[in-house]
């Protein structure tokens, strides 16, 4: 079973829907971080995350550290938004990053 | 914020040789991570590369194969050696600030 695990793997969403996804972690962390990948493009980082809730624009990001589960919102979904969405935890001394399989996420029109 | 430029971008290369990858941060990071992404699965941590001293390697990856310098805060570099086509995959070099995250462009590697 992997540390982190993210659901669904696919997902396919019409314009304007609200768009969640999940990511569950079996280990202690110090943080959690939400990140984007869009396709031939790099890794960006969307939101840190120890604790609560954080918004950034349409993107909504919160974390229960006692159920060890974090969920990424998007709201009025659009076609731009269609990318692969990883979770990743930190932890340990060394604060190394272990990382989910990603959701992958396509937004038609 | 900080950017890490990542060389090269891609290569193919032939069974038995050997590759340099470099990460150039344009500013200081405290920590720097090679991480692999084989086909279909998950970024996984080759090493942390310290500076001054020898990396810290996980468990199943070892010197020999993929030799790590990092001569300062701003610059990494990740051999794989003695390539065989198990090697194939994108590595990624990440450097860490404590709270933030920077990522290099990674590498995708075919080896034939």
């Amino acid at each position: 079973k992997n540390e982190v695990e993210q659901s669904p793997q696919n997902l396919t969403a019409q314009e304007g829907e609200f768009i969640t996804i999940n990511c569950s972690y079996s280990v202690g962390i110090s943080a959690l971080h939400w990140l984007q990948q869009h396709p031939g493009g790099g890794i960006v980082s969307l939101f840190m995350l120890s604790s609560g809730k954080k918004k950034h624009g349409r993107l909504i990001a919160t974390i229960n550290i006692q159920e060890k589960h974090s969920s990424l919102h998007i709201t009025a979904s659009h076609p731009r938004d269609s990318a692969v969405y990883i979770c990743a935890v930190r932890s340990g001394t060394a604060s190394k990053l272990t990382f989910g399989t990603g959701t992958r996420l396509q937004v038609t029109l | 914020s900080a950017v890490i430029s990542q060389k090269p971008s891609r290569d193919i290369c032939q069974r038995g040789t050997s590759l340099t990858i470099q990460c150039q941060v344009d500013s200081q990071v405290t920590m720097m991570f090679w991480y692999r992404q084989q086909p279909g699965q998950s970024l996984t941590l080759i090493a942390t590369a310290n500076q001054g001293s020898e990396a810290t390697y996980e468990s199943g990856f070892v010197i020999d194969k993929f030799p790590i310098s990092r001569p300062n805060l701003t610059f990494s570099t990740l051999t794989v050696s003695n390539m065989s086509p198990e090697d194939s995959s994108i590595y990624l070099c990440i450097g860490s600030t404590g709270e933030k995250l920077f990522f290099g462009s990674g590498t995708q590697l075919s080896v034939l």
